[in-house]
């Protein structure tokens, strides 16, 4: 199946630090999607983006759609041991009748508090 | 809370068996979708439906189905199941077709 191509694959940073992770595709989007998954749980939409180079803001996370359409990167500032988790880009086309979700690989953060 | 409920949370069954799962969308919500998540193939996404009609189909293999009920929840059948089958099963919800997707907390399958 595709994945977009999402980058570090992990990350291992200290409380307090910031944190940028980014997402490719070969081909564009109309909406860029950013999600966050907990051990167990479903992914939980963080922030979606709508118009190139939009750059939107959710709290200590933001987010930019590229100018190209063709990637995404998203922020987190001054990092919580709450913010542990894996987090997904997701890529979102609109044509014939569906808007399914075509998902990055993940990015695993750890934070050391 | 996402406001999708999906059951059972778990399920361990055998080769060969067939299993279906639940899940019902945030209130208001007339399409549903669903994903796989394996660790080998990341997030893909199965069949989406629309007010009980099929409108989409993904990486889903023929021995797997899905339908969407008039009350608007919808059923995903595994059947002859395979090792390879044993994955997380997520259900997503949105307004329409076009607006922001919510995740249920997925069902997870074992197949020994």
């Amino acid at each position: 199946g595709q994945q977009l191509n999402q980058s570090p694959q992990s990350m291992f940073i200290q409380e307090g630090e910031d944190v940028s992770m980014n997402c490719t595709s070969s081909s564009i989007f109309n909406t860029w999607l950013w999600y966050k998954q907990d051990p167990g749980e479903g992914p939980v939409l963080l922030i979606a983006l709508y118009k190139a180079g939009e750059l939107t803001s959710n709290g200590r996370l933001t987010a930019q759609f590229g100018i190209t359409r063709k990637d995404s990167f998203l922020n987190i500032s001054a990092s919580i041991p709450s913010d542990v988790g894996i987090y997904f880009c997701a890529g979102q086309r609109y044509g014939g009748a569906t808007n399914k979700l075509i998902f990055g690989t993940g990015t695993l953060l750890a934070v050391q508090p | 809370d996402s406001g999708v409920t999906q059951t059972p949370k778990h399920l361990i069954t055998a080769t060969g068996q067939r299993v279906t799962l639940r899940c019902s969308p945030r209130s208001g919500d007339l399409s549903v979708y669903w994903y796989q998540q394996s660790l080998d193939q990341g997030l893909q996404f199965l069949i989406q439906y629309y007010n009980g009609e099929e409108r989409a189909k993904g990486n889903i293999l023929e021995r797997f189905s899905a339908q969407q009920f008039p009350d608007l929840h919808s059923e995903l059948n595994l059947s002859s199941l395979e090792l390879g089958d044993s994955a997380l099963y997520f259900c997503a919800s949105s307004v329409g077709q076009g607006d922001e997707q919510f995740f249920g907390p997925g069902t997870r399958l074992t197949v020994l």
